[in-house]
């Protein structure tokens, strides 16, 4: 059982470079999350999905644009990289109804914008 | 003010002591509670939820205080692998999953 898978793991961009964040989860999870983490800032929500063509903003929004067309996938897409967008991004997937609503994580993408 | 806080720490403590940590909260209509562990550049895992009346599981017990709207860790007899960082994390309805807000996290390191 693979989990939450997320692709690339490390990415490097010039700024104003467009690229998309891959993430899939085998769980038949509803819900679906990105965060992004910074040293000291813990997780910030930045977009969430309460199902299939259902999406949502959370804590810092601005910049990143996400859709979700099927229930496995959730891509992030930043449309013009800016350094400020350096971070580690988790994406994460849990049931949405009848509870628990434990998350489960995939491993990170490392992103470097220069 | 952030929804969710937490004292970053660090909290360094020796093997066997007990440390205890807090997270309070803003929204006061929130409903569901976390705690989760990451450890050094690996993704966040849950470690326990947090229930009203309050839970243990071995040597951690969470706790919800809904009137002063913080939650609690504690953790008894630590080992040196509890070193790690302990996120909180609170969502706005027991219901169904909504959006999920974490605290900037606790780091614990102890020492032998």
């Amino acid at each position: 059982n693979a989990g939450v898978t997320q692709t690339p793991k490390f990415q490097v961009l010039k700024t104003g470079q467009s690229m998309t964040l891959q993430c899939a989860q085998d769980m038949n999870h509803e819900y679906m999350s990105w965060y992004r983490q910074d040293p000291g800032m813990g997780l910030r929500l930045i977009h969430y999905s309460v199902g299939a063509g259902i999406t949502d903003q959370g804590e810092v929004p601005n910049g990143y644009n996400v859709s979700r067309s099927t229930t496995e996938d959730f891509p992030l897409r930043l449309l013009s990289a800016a350094p400020s967008q350096t971070s580690v991004y988790f994406c994460a997937s849990s049931y949405s109804s009848g509870g628990p609503y434990e998350q489960y994580f995939g491993p990170g993408t490392r992103l470097t914008v220069t | 003010r952030k929804e969710v806080e937490q004292d970053p720490g660090p909290f360094n403590v020796p093997e066997g002591a007990t440390v205890a940590f807090n997270c309070t909260y803003s929204n006061s209509a929130s409903q569901s509670f976390f705690w989760y562990r990451q450890d050094c550049r690996k993704e966040p895992k849950l470690l326990m939820s947090v229930y009203s009346s309050g839970n243990e599981d071995g040597r951690f017990t969470a706790q919800l205080n809904r009137a002063s709207q913080y939650i609690s860790l504690l953790i008894r007899d630590s080992k040196l692998s509890d070193s790690a960082t302990y996120l909180c994390a609170v969502s706005g309805s027991y219901s169904s999953a909504s959006k999920i807000i974490f605290g900037s996290g606790t780091r614990l390191s102890i020492r032998p």
